[in-house]
């Protein structure tokens, strides 16, 4: 079955800590992975995709084929980065698959 | 450039009622998805339309639910008769390609008494 597990609902941190939210995906294929985020009273917006190994506002995501894993990280967390973090995974078809989010904390 | 967007932004509406909820895609976008968040739970696919045609409504929950995209512009999701498990988010997405950026609408917050 093609499933993303985002296994924490919440995480909490301080300004200045790592952070590392979790993203497990099941998928037969070859996975395209995305994260995406939606800060409060935002729309729900692209953060950063697996393809393009790019590194936005601090964030980077490594796709882990081995352990079916694509963890979001961050060295630094900043209060800004306080939102809903919502990882995705594109099948191939018409179909884009998202977790259950992660609302991520920063606290000062 | 408005975006996507999504009208009305809440609708409270009775069990058994109808309602229609719309979508207008960022211009020239030929895909369009529509998704649920059901709360505490993950943003749910729905449908994928490339221009007028549903490529994929396998995440359609049942004949209650008609999404339609004529003319391959805006696109309408009607839920007829509502039921109390419909409450929700609905968010509609528009992206330019089907591996794209998928670009989200505000959402339409959908209560059903």
């Amino acid at each position: 079955a093609q499933r993303v597990t985002q296994p924490e609902k919440l995480l909490s941190v301080f300004k200045g800590a790592p952070v590392e939210l979790k993203c497990n995906y099941s998928y037969s294929g070859s996975p395209e992975l995305f994260w995406y985020v939606q800060y409060s009273r935002q729309r729900l917006q692209l953060l950063l995709r697996h393809i393009s190994r790019e590194s936005i506002k601090g964030f980077t995501a490594d796709l882990n084929k081995g352990e079916t894993s694509f963890h979001l990280k961050k060295p630094f967390a900043q209060e800004e980065d306080s939102a809903m973090y919502y990882c995705a995974l594109y099948t191939g078809g018409f179909k884009t698959i998202f977790g259950a989010g992660t609302r991520l904390f920063v606290k000062a | 450039e408005a975006g996507v967007t999504q009208f009305p932004s809440h609708s409270v509406i009775e069990k058994g009622q109808t309602v229609t909820l719309r979508c207008d895609p960022i211009s020239g976008h030929d895909n369009l998805y529509w998704y649920r968040r059901v709360m505490g739970k993950e943003i749910k696919f729905l449908l994928h339309f490339v221009k007028e045609s549903k490529q994929d409504e396998s995440g359609m929950p049942n004949n209650r639910f008609l999404a339609e995209r004529t003319g391959g512009t805006y696109s309408t999701l009607k839920v007829q008769p509502a039921e109390l498990e419909d409450s929700g988010v609905y968010f509609c997405a528009s992206s330019q390609d089907i591996r794209g950026e998928q670009f989200f609408g505000p959402g339409t917050r959908l209560t059903v008494l």
